[in-house]
């Protein structure tokens, strides 16, 4: 099985809601990824999750809030986004890599299409 | 720092024809991973191929080929025979080896839009 799920794949919220995003994958994968993609442009790391730990942060508004409560799950907690987080969000997830070269990728997600009014 | 240039915004291929898709790097890395991804529009990101900075060889999978010039620092993508259902935005990426964390740090280009004309 080497398929990365999530959950919503369409979103519309106010500027004021909360909502979450959710990843899901059963690859015993230990790295796990958010990134955002706005229309026409590559995607843009936001967080990186090596066993179930916070290793990267990429800078990004406290309006995100990422959790990864096992190692199977991420979440992306959003409240008070505003219409410039309107993106493609997409979850990923790795091997951590052993030492050497490794034909190793991150498998993606369908990605979940926000939209903040 | 690394850096991905894909200098082509976006490109025409007649069906049945095979098609480059341009890829430079930058790095001061002796290990690094380079890779090519496939996005539809429906925003999945699909992993093509994948050419270590230490593979002699070219990579090949099915229809894709890497033409891998590490002199040069480039990695182009080769598409033999194009189909209808290649049209996309393909992305040509690096992976930092060198990242203590195990984790992937991966550099995108900005990448292609390809069209296949029926």
């Amino acid at each position: 099985d080497t398929e990365v799920t999530q959950t919503p794949k369409h979103l519309v919220m106010g500027m004021t809601n909360k909502k979450s995003l959710k990843c899901e994958q059963h690859m015993g994968h230990r790295a796990m990824y958010w990134y955002k993609q706005k229309a026409k442009k590559p995607p843009e790391l936001m967080f990186v999750y090596s066993y179930e730990k916070l290793s990267i942060n990429e800078s990004v508004p406290s309006r995100f809030s990422p959790e990864c409560p096992n190692s199977s799950l991420l979440n992306l907690h959003l409240h008070a986004l505003q219409p410039e987080d309107s993106a493609l969000y997409l979850c990923a997830s790795s091997q951590l890599k052993t030492p050497g070269q490794v034909k190793e990728t991150q498998y993606f997600g369908p990605g979940t299409r926000l939209l903040v009014l | 720092a690394q850096k991905i240039t894909q200098t082509q915004p976006g490109m025409f291929v007649q069906e049945k024809e095979a098609v480059t898709l341009d890829c430079t790097y930058d790095t001061s890395d002796q290990s690094y991973g380079l890779f090519w991804y496939k996005q539809p529009s429906s925003g999945e990101m699909i992993f093509l191929i994948y050419q270590g900075s230490y593979d002699e060889q070219n990579a090949t999978e099915g229809r894709y080929s890497l033409n891998f010039q590490k002199a040069r620092k480039s990695a182009n993508l080769v598409i033999s025979a194009s189909q209808l259902g290649d049209s996309a935005m393909y992305f040509c990426a690096m992976r930092d080896d060198l990242n203590s964390g195990g984790y992937q740090k991966v550099t995108f280009g900005t990448g292609t839009k390809l069209q296949v004309i029926p």
